[in-house]
């Protein structure tokens, strides 16, 4: 079975930067992706990682070490509209039993962005 | 910019009652997905649709389930004889490559 891991919350400081880290332990890799979810409403598409290394958008950005099952989004410049859950997302590969391109999703973290 | 569409965006039913919630995934996408999530619990996966069948369903999605795409445009999810644990947020998902695009889900309550 696949395991993800996150923290449940964590709050930040508006104009700050905060790293959400998350731990997975799955078979046949196939990408790690980043969502935002304000309550109630849907997962946003943020990020998606299936190389190692750093990947940067704006003010967001995602690294992945696939030898360590770790990835973090990393917010800068942090504003009170970031205040939201993050959702980590593990793909499988094709062929690879529970594959299928389908995601697996951690439970997010609660991120509160205070004045 | 396209978006995927979902109606309706609450569904109050009594317990043993057929819904039906309707998608329209975006329109040059190829790969369809229903995923739920119970008040304050994490995003399920339920079933994956390509090519007019299901490529792939969890545990969840037992013989209460089935999806359909009708015509061109909708992807419908029905849940035969509803259970109070089917109260969930369900969200279409439809990606073209990598990206997966939730559409607003439905709020299906179960009296």
């Amino acid at each position: 079975g696949q395991n993800i891991d996150q923290p449940t919350e964590m709050t930040a400081t508006e104009g700050a930067i905060v790293q959400i880290n998350c731990t997975y332990q799955t078979s046949g890799f196939n990408g790690l992706f980043w969502y935002q979810q304000h309550a109630g409403e849907a997962p946003t598409f943020l990020s998606y990682n299936v190389l190692d290394g750093l990947e940067e958008k704006g003010r967001f950005s995602s690294f992945l070490s696939r030898s360590k099952g770790y990835s973090y989004l990393l917010l800068k410049e942090l504003q009170m509209k970031d205040s939201a859950s993050y959702l980590c997302a593990v793909r499988l590969a094709l062929g690879v039993t529970g594959g299928g391109n389908k995601l697996t999703f951690g439970t997010g973290t609660q991120l509160k962005v205070e004045l | 910019e396209p978006e995927v569409t979902q109606t309706p965006s609450h569904q109050v039913t009594q317990m043993g009652q057929e819904v039906i919630l309707r998608c329209v995934p975006i329109s040059n996408h190829l790969y369809f997905y229903w995923y739920r999530q119970i008040l304050g619990q994490k995003v399920e996966f339920l079933v994956s649709f390509y090519n007019n069948e299901i490529s792939e369903k969890s545990e969840i999605f037992d013989d209460q389930f089935s999806v359909e795409r009708p015509d061109g445009s909708n992807f419908t999810l029905k849940i035969r004889s509803t259970k109070l644990e089917d109260s969930a947020m369900y969200f279409c998902a439809s990606r073209s490559y990598n990206e997966q695009f939730f559409g607003p889900g439905t709020r299906l309550t179960v009296l």
